[in-house]
């Protein structure tokens, strides 16, 4: 049981260019969920998914898109990286009964340059 | 709008000492409480968590308390250890919110021998 896994674990961009992060989770969570980590700032919510094949904005989802195909999988896009993307990225999921508390990934740690 | 306040950091303490890790919070409704801690290097772990007033969380040591009329949910630890050294963050879910969490900006503590 692997819990919430992430891929990559680090990687280096230029500005302009795309990359696409993966979550996997083997605990049949409903819910997914993005977050940015910043300095100072805590987690903020991208993007969150309460199913397969629907996806939803969350605080901060501008410049990065996501997709939910498979129930056990939330990917994260970036089209075109920008410096102010360089943070860390962690993924978390959860049952679907109210107030269940999220598992998190280790994170993937992105800059662009 | 609904939000968490945290004591800023770093909090430095010698080993064995006392431990108090301020928040406070702004939620409509019910919410859960949550105590999140990331160890270096790692993603957020579930430390420990309260579902109604006056419940009291606790774990490896560290407790928190629900108190609905201040609005609080302080972190306490009567002998912190050098291992105990991460960052704390405390956060809310609150109903009908797709288990969305909110956290507060984080408090680093540092355990010195």
């Amino acid at each position: 049981n692997a819990g919430v896994t992430q891929t990559p674990k680090f990687r280096v961009l230029k500005t302009g260019q795309s990359m696409t992060l993966l979550c996997a989770q083997d605990m049949n969570h409903e819910y997914m969920y993005w977050y940015r980590q910043d300095p100072g700032m805590g987690l903020r919510l991208i993007h969150y998914s309460v199913g397969e094949g629907t996806t939803a904005k969350g605080e901060v989802p501008d410049g990065y898109n996501v997709s939910r195909l498979k129930k056990q999988n939330f990917l994260l896009g970036l089209e075109s990286a920008a410096p102010s993307q360089t943070s860390v990225y962690f993924c978390a999921s959860s049952y679907s009964f109210e107030k269940s508390e999220q598992f998190f990934g280790p994170g993937t740690r992105l800059t662009v340059l | 709008g609904d939000s968490v306040t945290q004591m800023e950091g770093p909090v430095t303490l010698s080993e064995e000492a006392f431990l108090t890790i301020n928040c406070t919070y702004t939620a409509t409704g019910y919410p859960s409480l949550f105590w999140y801690v990331q160890y270096p290097g790692e993603g957020l772990q579930l430390l420990l968590k309260a579902t109604k007033a006056d419940d009291k969380g606790s774990n490896k040591g560290f407790e928190a308390t629900y108190r609905k009329e201040t609005t609080s949910f302080h972190l306490e630890k009567g002998s912190v250890q050098v291992s105990d050294s991460a960052v704390y963050f405390c956060a809310l879910i609150i109903s009908g919110g797709y288990n969305k969490l909110i956290f507060g900006a984080g408090t680093r503590l540092a355990v010195h021998p």
